[in-house]
């Protein structure tokens, strides 16, 4: 139980690109899910929470304009880079939870900006 | 002061034996705990989450936690080349909701044969 789908799970993409990344609680209901960041060697950074229904809460550092979450439900979340520039290539991860569950994590994004 | 620390390793363990990984953490209203395995390039998977100091085991796996230290464990016995990752310890302050965890940055296992 507790699976979380991820995808894409790779984006190789021309700068000034808008990339969509889709997470998905495939066997339970995910009141949050969170987005996290993670550049090579380093630990996971959290970006945003997103609550089902309601606008993310932003982490500090966070341009909420060029991370556009959406979770439109208890199923879904999708997280959007406008605009991707070379210094946005990152693994990204999504994260989903029930009440308070632990969090469960997808497989990952690893995306790329030429 | 970091507010989930570990040591970075890597810690390098024989086969066979029992690996100990350590995290502190800060905030004394810290509810839940949680050990994270994740591989190089992958993304992190649950191990053990513990919320009641003591132990906890889950079959080669024992997580420790101690509040009133503020330190929580992960030991892995018969170690194998297998459980080569890195480890993070998360903590997470309840507040009715789902709430976020604090990552510690991960201490490298190496399992060596």
């Amino acid at each position: 139980g507790a699976v979380v789908s991820q995808h894409p799970s790779r984006v190789i993409c021309k700068s000034g690109t808008s990339v969509k990344i889709e997470c998905r609680s495939l066997d339970f209901q995910a009141t949050t899910m969170f987005w996290y960041r993670q550049f090579p060697k380093q630990s996971l950074m959290l970006m945003a929470t997103s609550n089902e229904g309601s606008k993310a809460t932003y982490e500090q550092g966070v341009e909420k304009d060029k991370f556009l979450i959406n979770h439109a439900s208890l199923t879904l979340s999708t997280l959007t880079v406008t605009s991707a520039h070379p210094e946005d290539s990152s693994f990204y991860i999504c994260s989903a939870s029930q009440r308070n569950q632990p969090q469960h994590f997808g497989d990952g994004t690893r995306l790329s900006i030429l | 002061q970091k507010e989930v620390e570990q040591n970075s390793g890597p810690l390098s363990v024989p086969e066979g034996a029992i690996a100990s990984l350590n995290c502190t953490y800060s905030d004394r209203g810290s509810q839940s705990f949680f050990w994270y395995r994740q591989y190089s390039g992958k993304s992190p998977e649950l191990i053990m989450f513990i919320y009641s100091n003591g132990d906890k085991e889950d079959g080669r796996f024992t997580a420790q936690l101690n509040k009133a230290s503020q330190y929580v464990s992960l030991l892995i016995r018969d170690s194998q080349p297998s459980d080569s990752a890195t480890y993070l310890c998360a903590v997470r302050v309840n507040t009715g909701t789902a709430s976020k965890l604090t990552f510690g940055t991960g201490t490298r296992l190496q399992v060596t044969l």
